[in-house]
């Protein structure tokens, strides 16, 4: 496997079950993102983690929980969503930290497309 | 205010000719970066090209570059020379200082590319 993947690709599921979004990254980078883009709307981003640390989480509801154990991998577990949490979430990893002259240019995964029921 | 403003919803080009994108970004930091992605229907996001607020040339990448007017906060995207394999969501990005963590995404432009 090169570059991010993400399992699944799609996924329906009922407002009352829990399910999980998997992506694993294999270009070395330290850095990982969870995004979610609905139609009309630019991407939000959702959480970023570095080194398996969670650095930013932008204001996003607790129905969405994080999880990184390692450089690697990130998982993003569901539960109690809304239809209106129906959207394709991207995962993306890039180099994070550091000193200044690095671009830290993010590479995404294709996505899993949700469908909240 | 938005980051980034890209305000072509839409665009058609005819094949074999080139088109510019528009992206406006707006940022008090003197060292950011601005990029460009490209989404095909199949939804992943491809990295195209990147430009460094402090970069004195334009980038350039095959068949892509960017016009990158830094009094006027713009950073254009030229793709020369369309293809049909170019129709597709193109999103400007900006980094904000040397913060990994400050990215932030344009509403995107739609290229339609005709043969």
């Amino acid at each position: 496997e090169t570059g991010v993947t993400q399992t699944p690709r799609h996924l329906v599921m009922g407002m009352t079950n829990k399910k999980s979004l998997k992506c694993e990254q294999h270009l070395g980078h330290n850095a990982m993102y969870w995004y979610k883009q609905s139609a009309k709307k630019p991407l939000e981003l959702m959480f970023v983690y570095s080194l398996e640390e969670r650095v930013e989480n932008n204001s996003v509801p607790s129905r969405f929980s994080p999880e990184c154990p390692n450089s690697s991998h990130l998982f993003l577990h569901l539960h109690t969503l809304q239809p209106e949490d129906s959207a394709l979430y991207l995962c993306a990893s890039s180099q994070g930290g550091g000193s200044g002259g690095r671009s830290y240019e993010q590479y995404f995964g294709p996505g899993t497309r949700l469908t909240v029921t | 205010a938005q980051k980034i403003t890209q305000t072509q919803p839409g665009m058609f080009v005819q094949e074999k000719e080139a088109v510019t994108l528009d992206c406006t970004y707006d940022t008090s930091d003197q060292s950011y970066g601005l990029f460009w992605y490209k989404q095909p229907s199949s939804g992943e996001m491809i990295f195209l090209i990147y430009q460094g607020s402090y970069d004195e040339q334009n980038a350039t990448e095959g068949r892509y570059s960017l016009n990158f007017q830094k009094a006027r906060k713009s950073a254009n995207l030229v793709i020369s020379a369309s293809q049909l394999g170019d129709s597709a969501m193109y999103f400007c990005a900006m980094r904000e200082g040397y913060n990994f963590n400050k990215f932030y995404f344009g509403s995107g432009t739609k290229l339609n590319v005709k043969p």
